[in-house]
């Protein structure tokens, strides 16, 4: 089964700066799709960002974007002005096309925004 | 549309006890996921459907655990009997084939 990692467990940004959290997963698929979402105290699961492993152009939305190395299989996610509303724990996932769709997500990242 | 809609928000039950915890995906949708969140864990994924069908189970830790999806807007999962160690946040999501899937608010269970 395909792994997701996140090896950072905390990071921290000074508001208005810009940080990048790492993903790095295994597979032996070549097309699939790459998710970062944001989990915030209220728990709710929001999708922040995707990526279609057949694009090569980075998926961006806002001040989100994501730097995307297939060959390196690493997917890391950068929010430029960091916003106190950006606080949150944020997980990488990763979903096959081919064998069967599944959904697995790495152990997730928490992200502290400072004033 | 209300976006994917679990019930209870909270529960709060007797080690022993039947638990059944449900989820409206959102119209449309193909795909239906259970995750279960913890601490130690993280989030894992328990079962998904296809077209109401359960394409994989292997995630469901036990034969306490099961779940249902008897149409195409209504899941279960069902824990009988309950544990504490079950206790955490269990999540619906649904999707429309490969995309993105959108969550639940959850459900935080707790076993006493």
């Amino acid at each position: 089964a395909q792994t997701v990692t996140q090896s950072q467990p905390e990071m921290s940004v000074q508001e208005a700066e810009t940080v990048t959290l790492s993903c790095t997963y295994d597979t032996s698929e070549s097309d699939y799709y790459l998710f970062w979402y944001k989990q915030p105290p209220s728990r709710q699961m929001i999708l922040v960002i995707r990526q279609e492993a057949y694009k090569q152009q980075n998926a961006t939305e806002n001040r989100f974007s994501v730097n995307f190395q297939k060959a390196a299989k690493s997917f890391s996610l950068k929010i430029s002005d960091s916003q106190l509303g950006d606080a949150a724990m944020y997980f990488c996932a990763y979903r096959s096309i081919y064998n069967n769709n599944d959904m697995r997500f790495g152990a997730g990242t928490r992200l502290t925004v400072k004033p | 549309d209300a976006g994917v809609i679990q019930s209870p928000r909270h529960e709060v039950t007797e080690m022993g006890q039947e638990v059944t915890l449900r989820c409206k995906p959102i119209s449309g949708h193909d795909y239906l996921f259970w995750y279960r969140q913890t601490m130690m864990r993280g989030l894992e994924l328990l079962i998904y459907f296809n077209n109401n069908v359960p394409i994989d189970d292997s995630g469901m830790p036990e034969d306490r655990f099961s779940a249902k999806m008897p149409n195409a807007s209504f899941s279960t999962l069902k824990i009988q009997p309950s544990e504490p160690r079950d206790s955490a946040v269990y999540f619906c999501a649904s999707s429309y084939r490969g995309l993105g899937a959108f969550f639940g608010q959850g459900t935080r269970l707790t076993v006493v």
